[in-house]
């Protein structure tokens, strides 16, 4: 069964600058999604970036970027010039690029604080 | 666009009560999902339906039914409700082999 470990229950930034959070899991397969999500107080869901495995170059999203080291199973999301808008929750989460249900796995989060 | 919503907010129920918890998309997705949060934790699969008449149970499937009747709508039936039950309840939608799923607002539930 896949697993996915986020290291840092918390992390703290100061407002403009950069915070990367770390991910990392554990598959058999080579064919999978990687997400990160953000949950900010109103608890809602937001898809922040997305990642194939099968793509080398790293996904970007405005602020947001990742490090996809694939051999590693290393996922990490960087926040550049971090906005008070950016404190939330963030979820790391891998789905399987077979199977019949395509669920996400998620880690247990990463509680970021953005200090003005 | 509505996107995928949830009915009710905010449910307080008694031990052993039953209730339904509605979950509507509006994006013509096929595959629709139930998670649970526990506190401190990541979400887990409760139920999942590839299309409308199919369903299957996720990781933690016990005290909960399903059903998919038509395309937009899946609720979650909690029978005989058990403190275990707290949490905050979500539901999602996708496309099959589209990989982003599509979240809905969450519905918290205390049982006591």
């Amino acid at each position: 069964a896949q697993t996915v470990t986020q290291s840092q229950p918390e992390m703290s930034v100061q407002e403009a600058e950069t915070v990367t959070l770390s991910c990392t899991y554990d598959t058999s397969e080579s064919d999978y999604y990687l997400f990160w999500y953000k949950q900010p107080p109103s608890r809602q869901m937001i898809l922040v970036i997305r990642q194939e495995a099968y793509k080398q170059q790293n996904a970007t999203e405005n602020r947001f970027s990742v490090n996809f080291q694939k051999a590693a199973k290393s996922f990490s999301l960087k926040i550049s010039d971090s906005q008070l808008g950016d404190a939330a929750m963030y979820f790391c989460a891998y789905r399987s690029g077979g199977g019949s249900n395509y669920k996400l796995t998620f880690g247990k989060g990463t509680l970021l604080t953005v200090n003005p | 666009n509505a996107g995928v919503t949830q009915t009710p907010k905010f449910r307080i129920l008694k031990i052993g009560q039953s209730m339904t918890l509605q979950c509507t998309q509006d994006m013509n997705h096929n595959y629709m999902y139930w998670y649970r949060q526990d506190p401190g934790m990541g979400l887990k699969l409760i139920y999942y339906s590839v299309g409308a008449g199919i369903t299957d149970k996720g990781e933690v499937p016990n005290g909960y039914n399903v059903s998919r009747s038509t395309t937009e709508d899946f609720p979650l039936r909690l029978e005989l409700a058990a403190p275990s039950q707290t949490s905050v309840y979500f539901c999602a939608s996708s496309y099959a082999g589209a990989g982003t799923q599509y979240f809905g607002p969450g519905t918290r539930l205390t049982v006591l």
